[in-house]
């Protein structure tokens, strides 16, 4: 049982450049969600999933794109990478069927823009 | 807009009770306390929540005053793993929040031999 799964660990983009992240979970959940990380602050919310084929917008969409075409995946998607876009990316899951607000998050993506 | 206030940093001796703080004094009645915490370079673990009744798992124990306006999380006997950024999180509109979790800047809490 792997849990949330995120590939990849690292990259480094250009400026301009495009690259999709990878989350995938076997727990079966229906949500899914996708954060980032900058130094020295929390987390930020970028789009979500509440199940396969639909997906909303968190607190900092701009310059990002999803899809949930199935429900163990959600991809995150950079159309044109900017230096902003600096940041661990975070996945995480959660049942929605469970008492709590429990999530399950994935061990992140270092991503560089350059 | 940040619902919760935490200090941003905290020390504790290996094998003692780390006690962390945390203030939510808007907290409204259908609202979870929530906290989770980052060891460096992974994502954030649920370690516990609570509502109105003092809680306790395997990790921690969770206190939360009477009037809700504050909660602690203890850690009975910290080790060096312990060492990380905890999270307090109050929830709003649970069932609508879908998840949506606010995370502030917590309480970075270093674990010393």
């Amino acid at each position: 049982n792997a849990g949330v799964t995120q590939t990849p660990k690292f990259r480094v983009l250009k400026t301009g450049q495009s690259m999709t992240l990878l989350c995938a979970q076997d727990m079966n959940h229906e949500y899914m969600y996708w954060y980032r990380q900058d130094p020295g602050m929390g987390l930020r919310l970028i789009h979500y999933s509440v199940g396969e084929g639909t997906t909303a917008k968190g607190e900092v969409p701009d310059g990002y794109n999803v899809s949930r075409l199935k429900k163990q995946n959600f991809l995150l998607g950079l159309e044109s990478a900017a230096p902003s876009q600096t940041s661990v990316y975070f996945c995480a899951s959660r049942d929605p069927q469970g008492r709590d607000e429990k999530l399950f998050f994935g061990s992140g993506t270092q991503l560089s823009v350059l | 807009d940040a619902k919760t206030t935490q200090p941003p940093s905290m020390d504790c001796a290996e094998g003692r009770a780390a006690n962390l703080p945390c203030n939510h004094s808007t907290i409204s009645g259908n609202e979870y306390v929530y906290w989770y915490r980052q060891i460096h370079s992974q994502g954030p673990q649920y370690i516990i929540h609570g509502l109105k009744n003092n809680e306790t798992n395997e990790m921690a124990s969770l206190i939360i005053t009477e009037d809700r306006k504050s909660s602690t999380l203890i850690l009975p006997h910290a080790t060096l793993r312990d060492t990380a950024v905890y999270y307090c999180i109050v929830l709003s509109d649970r069932g609508s929040t879908l998840g949506r979790l606010y995370f502030g800047r917590g309480t970075q809490l270093t674990v010393w031999p």
